[in-house]
């Protein structure tokens, strides 16, 4: 079993701070790392899709990192509002792992207004 | 847009009992899924497929079948539910053309509960 990592487990944050946090995935053998955010009573939704080593992704005010050599994904949140509460959640895929998605067990991010 | 639809949203059942989630997609992805989510757990693969008439355990299949008779179809049989299987089932596809790198796609989700 593929141990892919997140933390910190849960953040709390004020309205306007900037965050992020962090997925560790096994450094070789890496084919794929995606981001996913997932809003309570509501289904995971992707962010990111990250695939080369140094990639960065950005949407609005989120954006991912990535480095493959030391298996680490960060995300990052620029001044975080009340809506971005949610967990989010990192999923690796591994060369040879005929396709399949490991998640970690997610951050779960409250931001108070 | 239907996306991934999974049906029963709520299913209470009793110990012994046999049911099946249905998923179906309607976006001809290749890939498709299977989930538990469990509170501290995260989500935990319990089978995927890659194609009709192809599919593969996950982390946590025991318990469970599954088959893939047709691109769109991929239902998740309980052969005799037990009280650990009681959790929230997502299913979930995506492309597999084009590198390998296409997004999830999820189903609102299947919340069980065996008594």
């Amino acid at each position: 079993i593929l141990n892919v990592e997140q933390s910190p487990q849960s953040l709390h944050v004020q309205e306007g701070d900037s965050t992020n946090f962090t997925c560790s995935f096994p450094s070789s053998n890496f084919y794929a790392l995606h981001w996913y955010r997932w809003e309570t009573a509501k289904s995971p939704e992707a962010l990111f899709v990250m695939t080369l080593n140094g990639d960065e992704k950005k949407k609005g005010r989120i954006s991912a990192t990535l480095n493959t050599k030391e298996g680490y994904s960060y995300l990052y949140i620029k001044g975080s509002q009340p809506e971005d509460s949610a967990t989010y959640l990192c999923a690796f895929i591994g060369g040879g792992s005929n396709y399949k998605l490991t998640f970690g067990k997610g951050t779960l991010l409250t931001v108070n207004p | 847009n239907a996306g991934v639809t999974q049906t029963p949203k709520f299913q209470v059942l009793k110990t012994g009992q046999s049911m099946t989630l249905q998923c179906a997609q309607d976006m001809n992805h290749e890939y498709m899924s299977w989930y538990r989510q469990d509170p501290g757990m995260g989500l935990r693969l319990i089978h995927y497929s890659v194609g009709a008439g192809i599919t593969d355990q996950g982390e946590v299949p025991n318990g469970y079948n599954v088959s893939r008779s047709t691109t769109e179809d991929f239902p998740l049989r309980l052969l005799s539910a037990a009280p650990s299987q009681t959790s929230v089932y997502f299913c979930a596809s995506r492309v597999l053309a084009g590198g390998n790198t296409g997004e999830l796609f999820f189903g609102e989700g299947s919340r069980l509960t065996v008594l």
